[in-house]
């Protein structure tokens, strides 16, 4: 089945610091891909919409100056927490409908990012 | 509103059946997913509903109501490495997006 992938799986680093997530389709093509974040004991909450060749959209009250999101292939959209702060500790996980699919398709999602700022 | 709800934890013995519930507000509603997440890990996909029924796949079950805005997924002969948490989550029309439930953390016991 459609395979995604995330690195880095986990990313300790001090406050102010900016920290890059990859997410990469790795046998299908993604036009679209999905940020979410989840806090502890939490369910997943949409962050943006990440569009090949153009511009994300971002859910409400989500900063997009701070989760720079980049989708320059069919393959790769890159999250940037930009100035990381504890309050951005959190497991950011990514998703990809798969190839060719229609609605009924699933999504597939990366096996997540863990992030630990300090 | 986005509204899904589902209980927040439940607990069953090994080798029972557990139904978890979720309800949701119909508006823009397109289809209905279950996924499957154990601690720290990403979600893993069960099910997807769009038409009324019932649709089984092993063990799992899964239960859509439209008009009453309602699924279920139904566990058989649990296992212990059914315990997890139960993500609900539907799709609006015309749009992948998925909105999720808070979950269900299911705790199976001997």
């Amino acid at each position: 089945g459609a395979v995604v992938s995330q690195h880095p799986s986990w990313v300790i680093c001090k406050s102010g610091t900016s920290v890059k997530i990859e997410c990469r389709s790795l046998d299908f093509q993604a036009t679209t891909m999905f940020w979410y974040r989840q806090f502890p004991k939490q369910s997943l909450m949409l962050m943006a919409t990440s569009n090949e060749g153009s511009k994300a959209t971002y859910e409400q009250g989500v900063e997009k100056d701070k989760f720079l999101i980049n989708h320059a292939s069919l393959t790769l959209s890159t999250l940037t927490v930009t100035s990381a702060h504890p309050e951005d500790s959190s497991f950011y996980i990514c998703s990809a409908p798969s190839a060719g699919g229609g609605l009924a398709e699933t999504q597939y999602f990366g096996p997540g990012t863990r992030l630990l700022v300090l | 509103g986005q509204n899904i709800d589902q209980p927040t934890e439940m607990t069953a013995t090994e080798g029972a059946i557990v139904q978890i519930n979720c309800t949701y507000q119909t508006s823009g509603f397109n289809g209905l997913f279950w996924y499957q997440q154990h601690a720290g890990e990403a979600p893993t996909f069960l099910s997807y509903n769009v038409l009324d029924g019932l649709e089984e796949k092993g063990r799992f079950s899964s239960f859509l109501s439209r008009s009453k805005g309602y699924s279920y997924l139904l566990l058989k002969e649990l296992q212990m490495k059914d315990s997890a948490s139960y993500l609900c989550a539907k799709t609006g029309a015309g749009s992948y997006q998925l909105t999720f439930g808070k979950g269900t953390k299911l705790s199976v016991i001997p």
